[in-house]
């Protein structure tokens, strides 16, 4: 089975400070795609960043990078100088290589300030 | 914000009518793909319209449909409404590839009492 796991269901962090959300999935595609959502009280998805599996080098957008290990089926999303307005659910997804997405369970991120 | 609008945002239902939500899609995009979201969830893939065909279905029974138009914009019609379909139900709209962002709306928080 296709599955995406997010084993933290709770995160917080302290203002400023760096924290890693984790993931794993399962598949025996080869060529695919890995999304982090992020999903405010407003309800509405908020693309992250997205990483394509075929490209080894990590994807960065700001303060938002990956750590995606593709033999290890890994994909952390790491959060810099964490800001307030990044607390929200998180959600890591992967469309398997077809049309859709297949999401976790989400992570909660407190921002403490 | 997207340019993605869902309709209504929120809705009471009584359990066995039948309800019809609705999504716009972004400018430039012909794929609409909506899901289910239940509380403490993540989103779960009900179907994907492109070219107002349906193009994969999730897992989710005939009474789950939908529709395409013209312009894109799509609807999801639930028939014989159960208290289990009380959820939050997102639409995202994209091209049929995904090598381009999915843009998602705010969602259509749906109660079946």
């Amino acid at each position: 089975a296709q599955t995406v796991t997010q084993s933290q269901p709770e995160m917080s962090v302290q203002e400023a400070e760096t924290v890693t959300l984790s993931c794993t999935y399962d598949t025996s595609e080869s060529d695919y795609y890995l999304f982090w959502y992020k999903q405010p009280p407003s309800r509405q998805m908020i693309l992250v960043i997205r990483q394509e599996a075929y490209k080894q080098q990590n994807a960065t957008e700001n303060r938002f990078s990956v750590n995606f290990q593709k033999a290890a089926k890994s994909f952390s999303l790491k959060i810099s100088d964490s800001q307030l307005g990044d607390a929200a659910m998180y959600f890591c997804a992967t469309n398997f290589g077809n049309e859709k997405l297949t999401f976790g369970t989400g992570t909660r991120l407190t921002i403490i300030p | 914000e997207t340019g993605v609008t869902q309709s209504p945002t929120h809705l009471i239902k009584t359990r066995g009518q039948q309800v019809t939500l609705r999504c716009s899609s972004q400018s430039g995009h012909n794929t609409v793909s909506w899901y289910q979201q239940a509380l403490g969830q993540g989103p779960q893939f009900i179907f994907q319209y492109y070219r107002e065909e349906e193009n994969g279905r999730g897992n989710f029974p005939p009474r789950f449909s939908g529709l395409q138009f013209p312009n894109y914009s799509s609807e999801l019609n639930v028939n014989a409404l159960e208290l289990d379909d009380s959820a939050l139900y997102l639409c995202a709209s994209s091209t049929i590839d995904m090598n381009t962002e999915a843009f998602f709306g705010q969602g259509t928080r749906l109660t079946v009492v």
